[in-house]
């Protein structure tokens, strides 16, 4: 099993721009998240899917959107990149009660 | 909203040490509690996870407590090794909800 991968490993954007982060889990876990790790921070909840077709925000959604259309993947799109988007991005999945699975990160830098 | 805190932000100790990691949370109504470990550039690796129910949990050198009515949990690591220096982090379960810390930063001298 690969786990929870994430795809890229780093990343520049222009303020405006936008792009993809990708996350898959071949773990045919159910719920899948994003949270975002600021430096000397916790990591706090971006987007979560309890399944295929399903999604709901968490803490801070503003400026991001997802879809999950299989339950492998779960992209999350930043639209209109700002600086304040700089950040750690993880994913993460479960199959219910357990703990979380993490991937490795994206790093991103909005400049 | 519930609230994690860990103290000290940032701890050093020379190799062999018994430690203790702090953890509180404002809010006992929680399904659990967990303690993962992350390297530097790394994701995070779960370490030990408290049901509500339950009192402690043990994996090798580590041992994990919860008190709810407190709002508390501790991590011990015992007989530390320099192979331990990485940044702990708690969070606390609500449904799959996790709420994190902002960590506590261990380094273990030779």
């Amino acid at each position: 099993n690969a786990g929870v991968t994430q795809t890229p490993k780093f990343r520049i954007l222009k303020i405006g721009q936008s792009m993809t982060l990708q996350c898959a889990q071949d773990m045919n876990h159910n719920y899948m998240y994003w949270y975002r790790q600021d430096p000397g921070m916790g990591l706090k909840l971006i987007y979560y899917s309890v399944g295929a077709g399903i999604t709901d925000k968490g803490e801070v959604p503003n400026g991001y959107n997802v879809s999950r259309s299989t339950t492998e993947d779960f992209p999350l799109r930043l639209e209109l990149a700002a600086p304040s988007q700089t950040s750690v991005y993880f994913c993460a999945s479960n199959g219910g009660a357990e703990t979380q699975y993490f991937g490795p990160g994206t790093r991103l830098l909005v400049l | 909203k519930q609230e994690v805190t860990q103290i000290p932000a940032a701890l050093s100790v020379p190799e062999g040490e018994n430690l203790v990691l702090n953890c509180s949370f404002t809010d006992s109504a929680i399904y659990n509690l967990q303690w993962f470990r992350q390297d530097p550039g790394k994701g995070l690796t779960s370490l030990l996870l408290i049901q509500s129910s339950q009192r402690e949990q043990t994996s090798g050198r580590l041992n994990a407590s919860l008190d709810k009515s407190s709002g508390r949990s501790t991590l011990y690591i015992a007989a530390s090794q320099p192979g331990d220096s990485a940044t702990y982090l708690c969070a606390t379960g609500g449904g799959n909800k996790l709420t994190f810390g902002t960590g506590t930063q261990l380094k273990v001298e030779l």
